[in-house]
This record gives structure tokens, C-alpha cells and sequence, in this order.
């Protein structure tokens, strides 16, 4: 069964700070995909990027960066010169052909000023 | 482009009364899913339509639980009687799925607040 682990519970850093935040997945299906959505405190989820199994680039988008890794089973974000607007929970997700998503407990991360 | 709409935003009932929530997915999107989130599980998904059939219902907590999506742009889920155990948030997600699964990108209402005392 598909399975997606978040060890960090949560997170403080000091704003300008890179912080990384971790996401192991376990599947059997060679094709699946990886999420990660961003939680402010307002509450609503918001998506930040869709990766699927064949493609093992990383991914850039301003301060995030996405490292994935199939070796080791992992889908790593890394916020890097943190603000404090990034304090949120980040949640990975897994989705399997035809299976829904299963989502990680998440992080809290905050970043102080 | 309107996202998922999501109403009312805040709910409180007392127990033993019907509680519905609606939701609006976005436009072109023919996947709906429902899920609760709650301090202690979690985000958990009760049930997810695809072209307005019910594809998987396994997480719905019990028969107090219903959702129906009667078209392409709307769903209900109804919890009847509540108790103070169904206190959570509830959100609705959409997706453009080809498939009855949910590779597709899941976009995300901003929750129904639920307060059952």
C-alpha cells in the first residue's frame, strides 16, 4: 500500500534561513506521482507542484526547490532565504494509477523574524 | 478563474441536528473529492466522484455520512444526525481526471469549518 512519511513534526528557522523539509514515499507502481500542497494559517490548501515518476529533474520555482530521488524513495522541498510569509504546514502526497491521493501528516514550518 | 467554492465557510450546530455542506468545483473539472481534516488523523478522504458518479466511498465514517453530486457543478455532503466527533474541517477538491483515480492535480476549496457542540 502507498504510503508517504513526514518525519519532521515541525520546524523553526530564523527568516533568510534555507530550510529543507522532508518526504519519503513508499509504492509498489512503477508510474505514480508526488504532491506537495502548502497549508498558511488562513487554512486553505494550496498546490505548489505535481511530479510524476518518469521525471527525476529537479524542479526550481523562485525560493523552492524540489529534489527527487527514487533510490532513496524521497520527494525533498527546500525553501531557501525562508520568510516569514512561508510559515505554514507542507503536506507531501502520493497517488498511484486509479488509487486516491494519500497524504503525509505534514510539517509545520515557521519562520521567525 | 473562480477556484472551488466552498459554503458556508463556518458551521455550528448541535448535536442531533443535519448538518450539508456544498461545494463548487472549478469549471471543466469532472473530479470531486471531500475530505475532513482533524488534529489528530489528519486529512482523510470520505468519498471522491468522477463525472458525477461515486468511485470510492470506503472512507465515509458511517451512514451518517451521505454526499451526492446531483451535476457537473455541484455536490452536497450531509452529515445526519451530527455529533461533536464530526467537529473537523471539510474540504472539497477538484480535479480535470481522466481516469476514476486522482494523479491529476487536486485543487482545494477553502473548508467548512465544522463546529458541532
Amino acid at each position: 500500500a502507498q504510503k508517504v512519511t513526514q518525519a519532521q513534526t515541525e520546524i523553526s528557522v530564523v527568516e533568510k534561513e534555507d530550510v529543507t523539509l522532508d518526504c519519503v514515499y513508499e509504492t509498489r507502481d512503477t508510474t505514480y506521482y508526488l504532491f506537495w500542497y502548502k497549508q498558511p494559517p488562513s487554512g486553505e490548501l494550496v498546490f505548489l507542484i505535481r511530479r510524476n515518476s518518469f521525471d527525476e529533474q529537479n524542479e526550481i520555482s523562485g525560493r523552492y526547490s524540489w529534489n527527487f530521488q527514487k533510490s532513496t524513495s524521497s520527494f525533498n522541498f527546500t525553501i531557501t532565504a525562508s520568510q516569514v510569509v512561508d510559515s505554514a504546514v507542507y503536506f507531501c502526497a502520493l497517488s498511484e494509477a486509479d488509487t486516491p491521493l494519500v497524504f503525509g501528516k505534514g510539517t509545520r514550518l515557521s519562520v521567525i523574524a | 478563474d473562480a477556484g472551488v467554492i466552498q459554503s458556508p465557510r463556518h458551521e455550528v450546530t448541535e448535536m442531533g441536528q443535519e448538518v450539508t455542506l456544498r461545494c463548487k468545483p472549478i469549471s471543466g473539472h469532472n473530479s470531486l473529492f471531500w475530505y475532513r481534516q482533524t488534529m489528530m488523523r489528519g486529512l482523510e478522504l470520505l468519498i471522491y466522484f468522477n463525472n458525477n458518479v461515486p468511485i470510492d466511498d470506503s472512507g465515509m465514517p458511517e451512514d451518517r455520512f451521505s454526499a451526492k453530486m446531483p451535476n457537473a457543478s455541484f455536490s452536497t455532503l450531509k452529515i445526519q444526525p451530527s455529533e461533536p466527533r464530526d467537529s473537523a474541517v471539510y474540504f472539497c477538491a477538484s480535479s480535470f481526471g481522466q481516469t476514476s483515480g486522482s494523479t491529476d492535480t487536486q485543487y482545494f476549496g477553502p473548508g467548512t469549518r465544522l463546529t458541532v457542540l
